[in-house]
């Protein structure tokens, strides 16, 4: 399995329940990326790791929205109080490190719909 | 601010010939990367070609092509002797220099363009 791994794969919701879905990035990946994908969009950015340090969460909706990796690897996203707006398809990434050319490499994603 | 523009919402092609993909995009920064991706109907996010904005030749892999014309700000992304296999959604997304803008690189990626190859 070098692939990266994502679960749950799905996820239904009631509204107001909070959800966490949790990111297995390939083995020696520095760089962790999550992204949201609306039906028929591109994925949008989230939040971004290199090793356990947090250096951008500018792509995060709202305080509603959270991320840790707190030893470097192993990744959960968090939304507290979810909301229907929130359904969307999951996706997470890792890379080699951050540099330019450094392919991302992207997991299955999880499909989370809040009913 | 970073944009990727993809004017096609849907295209179809012929089995066995070629078919061009645009991709226009807005940056003002000297230093950044060009990605395509493919997402089939099974939902994965499959990598197929990268131009750096300072490579001198228009990136190739295998019957992917990336024709790089800098000045006009576009990437379009050109497959030849297409094949049924080929029908999925295609992504065109940009990165910056993440040593230089310290951002880590995130992709920016542009709304899609979902390819139909008829045999």
């Amino acid at each position: 399995g070098a692939g990266v791994s994502q679960s749950p794969r799905y996820k239904v919701t009631k509204r107001g329940q909070d959800v966490a879905l949790r990111c297995d990035p390939i083995s020696g990946h520095v760089s962790l990326y999550w992204y949201r994908q609306a039906l028929g969009q591109g994925p949008e950015f989230l939040t971004y790791f290199n090793y356990e340090a947090q250096q951008d969460k500018s792509g995060l909706p709202n305080d509603r929205f959270s991320a840790e990796r707190p030893e470097g690897s192993i990744s959960t996203l968090t939304i507290q109080r979810t909301e229907q707006r929130d359904s969307a398809m999951y996706r997470c990434a890792s890379s080699y490190t951050s540099g330019l050319y450094n392919e991302q490499f992207f997991g299955p994603g999880t499909r989370l719909t809040v009913l | 601010a970073q944009k990727i523009t993809q004017t096609q919402p849907g295209m179809f092609v012929q089995e066995k010939e070629a078919v061009t993909l645009d991709c226009t995009y807005d940056t003002s920064d000297p230093s950044y990367g060009l990605f395509w991706y493919k997402q089939p109907s099974s939902g994965e996010m499959i990598f197929l070609i990268y131009q750096g904005s300072y490579d001198q030749q228009n990136a190739t892999e295998g019957r992917y092509s990336l024709n790089f014309q800098k000045a006009r700000k576009s990437a379009n992304l050109v497959i030849s002797a297409s094949q049924l296999g080929d029908s999925a959604m295609y992504f065109c997304a940009m990165r910056e220099d993440p040593t230089i803008y310290n951002q880590g690189g995130k992709l920016i990626f542009g709304q899609g363009t979902e390819l139909s190859v008829k045999p």
